[in-house]
């Protein structure tokens, strides 16, 4: 069974410090993927990432960054410089092919929480 | 394009109440999918329908019932409400069945029942 752990549950900051969100996962399966949402105040989730398993490159999109590293099972997403608007829950996800289906599943967020 | 569209964004219901919650996509995607999120349990799959005319159970289906009306809409159902089942209701819609795609994420019903 595939599980994800986001062992932060809330993380305080100032504006401009660095940041990384924590996501470690557990599959039995050779080819899966992983992804963040980001879910603001607003309440709607958001698609920022997709990575398989093949693949452990790392991304960087503006100031985000994602660090992939499959000997220890982590997927952990570093905001540089954060701002006010970078608040919100973000919620890493694993996709595994068994059975076909790739139904994600969602660890349980991590809210951050960005003070001016 | 409007995305995934949900109604209503609030309800109040009392328990034994029915209701069902509405769910619509413009992306032309096949699969749909229902969540509920509680604080500090992340998103839990209710439902999901893999493709137009079929529907599978999630983690949490007890007490829930839904219907893929066309390849557009998604409806989830609660014949009896309880307590229990207050929570914000997300739909989600993904390209195409049996692939890993990204979900998109309607607005969420936020579901009270006293």
């Amino acid at each position: 069974a595939q599980k994800v752990t986001q062992a932060q549950t809330e993380i305080s900051v100032v504006e401009k410090e660095d940041v990384t969100l924590d996501c470690v996962y557990e599959t039995r399966d050779t080819t899966y993927y992983l992804f963040w949402y980001k879910q603001p105040p607003s309440g709607e989730l958001v698609f920022l990432i997709r990575r398989n398993s093949f693949d452990e490159q790392n991304e960087i999109s503006g100031r985000y960054s994602w660090n992939f590293q499959k000997s220890t099972s982590s997927f952990n997403f570093t905001i540089t410089a954060s701002q006010v608007v970078d608040s919100a829950v973000y919620f890493c996800a694993l996709s595994e092919g068994a059975g076909g289906s790739y139904i994600p599943t969602f660890g349980r967020g991590t809210s951050l929480i960005v003070h001016p | 394009n409007a995305g995934v569209t949900q109604t209503p964004k609030f309800q109040v219901l009392k328990t034994g109440q029915s209701m069902t919650l509405q769910c619509a996509q413009d992306m032309n995607h096949n699969s749909m999918y229902w969540y509920r999120q509680d604080p500090g349990m992340g998103l839990r799959l209710i439902y999901y329908s893999a493709s137009e005319g079929t529907t599978d159970k999630g983690e949490v289906p007890n007490g829930y019932n839904v219907s893929r009306l066309n390849k557009r809409e998604f409806s989830l159902r609660l014949e009896s409400a309880a307590p229990s089942q207050t929570s914000v209701y997300f739909c989600a819609s993904s390209g195409a069945a049996g692939l890993p795609y990204e979900q998109y994420f309607g607005p969420g019903t936020r579901l009270t029942v006293t």
